[in-house]
C-alpha cells in the first residue's frame, strides 16, 4: 500500500460524459502528478501540482482539467468523453520536487 | 527536453535465467534516476533508485548503476522468478530543467517456470 488513494476504482461510462477523479495523496506530500496509461501509449504524464498550483503541464488535453484542493487532495475532471479516452488514470504524489513518487492503484475507465 | 529510453520487449525468460534491461537517458541537468515496476493489474511500485553519479541502486535481488558517462541506468538480476514476471520502467526526475518526472516506454519481462 502507497498510501495514495484513488478513487474510483472502475468506471463505465458513455460518450459524451464527464466524470471526476479523485486522488489522496500519501500524507504530507505536497505534489500530486496525474498519468494515463493505454495500452498503445504507454504511461503519459498529464499534468502536477504542488501546494495547490500548477507545477507542469504534459500532454493533457484541453477537455481534462484538474485542480489541487487547500487538503492537498486532487481531481482530474475529464469531459466530452470519446472511446479514445479509455485508460487506466494514476495519481502518485511526492515530498517535494526530484523525491520519490509513490503511485495510487488507479482508477480504470471505459468509454462505451 | 529529458527523454528516457529502454528496450520495449517483450522480454522472455527461463526461471534462474540472467536478467538485463537496458536504460539510457538524455537530461540537461544531473536527475536522479528510478526504475519502477507494475504487477499485473497494479500500480507502479519503486524498485530502486540511484541520485547522484556512481550510485548503486538496489532491491529484491535487482541493481542499477548510475553511469553519468553512458548516460545509463541498466536493471540487472542474476537470477529472475516466475514472481518477476511485470512491467518495468525506468525514470528520471530533473525538476530544474522541466518536467520532473519522465518515464521510459516499459519493458514487459516474462519469466517462465
Amino acid at each position: 500500500d502507497s498510501g495514495v488513494t484513488q478513487t474510483p476504482k472502475h468506471l463505465i461510462t458513455a460518450t459524451g460524459q464527464r466524470v471526476t477523479l479523485r486522488c489522496s495523496p500519501r500524507s504530507g506530500d505536497l505534489s500530486v502528478y496525474w498519468y494515463q496509461q493505454s495500452l498503445d501509449q504507454g504511461l503519459q504524464f498529464l499534468i502536477q501540482y504542488y501546494n495547490g498550483e500548477e507545477r507542469a503541464k504534459g500532454n493533457i488535453l484541453e477537455r481534462f482539467s484538474a485542480q489541487q484542493f487547500p487538503d492537498l487532495h486532487s481531481e482530474l475532471n475529464l469531459s466530452s468523453l470519446e472511446l479514445g479516452d479509455s485508460a487506466l488514470y494514476f495519481c502518485a504524489s511526492s515530498l517535494r520536487d526530484r523525491n520519490t513518487i509513490y503511485f495510487g492503484e488507479g482508477s480504470w475507465l471505459t468509454v462505451v | 527536453g529529458d527523454s528516457v529510453t529502454q528496450m520495449e520487449g517483450p522480454v522472455t525468460l527461463s526461471e534462474e535465467a540472467f536478467l538485463t534491461i537496458n536504460c539510457t537517458y538524455t537530461a540537461t541537468g544531473y536527475p536522479s534516476l528510478f526504475w519502477y515496476v507494475q504487477y499485473p493489474g497494479e500500480g507502479l511500485q519503486l524498485l530502486l533508485k540511484a541520485t547522484k553519479a556512481d550510485d548503486k541502486g538496489s532491491n529484491k535481488g535487482f541493481e542499477a548503476t548510475y553511469r553519468k558517462e553512458t548516460t545509463s541506468f541498466h536493471l540487472e538480476k542474476g537470477s529472475v522468478q516466475v514472481s518477476d514476471s511485470a512491467v518495468y520502467f525506468c525514470a528520471l526526475s530533473d525538476r530544474d530543467y522541466g518536467q520532473n518526472f519522465v518515464f521510459g516506454p516499459g519493458t514487459r519481462l516474462s519469466v517462465l517456470p
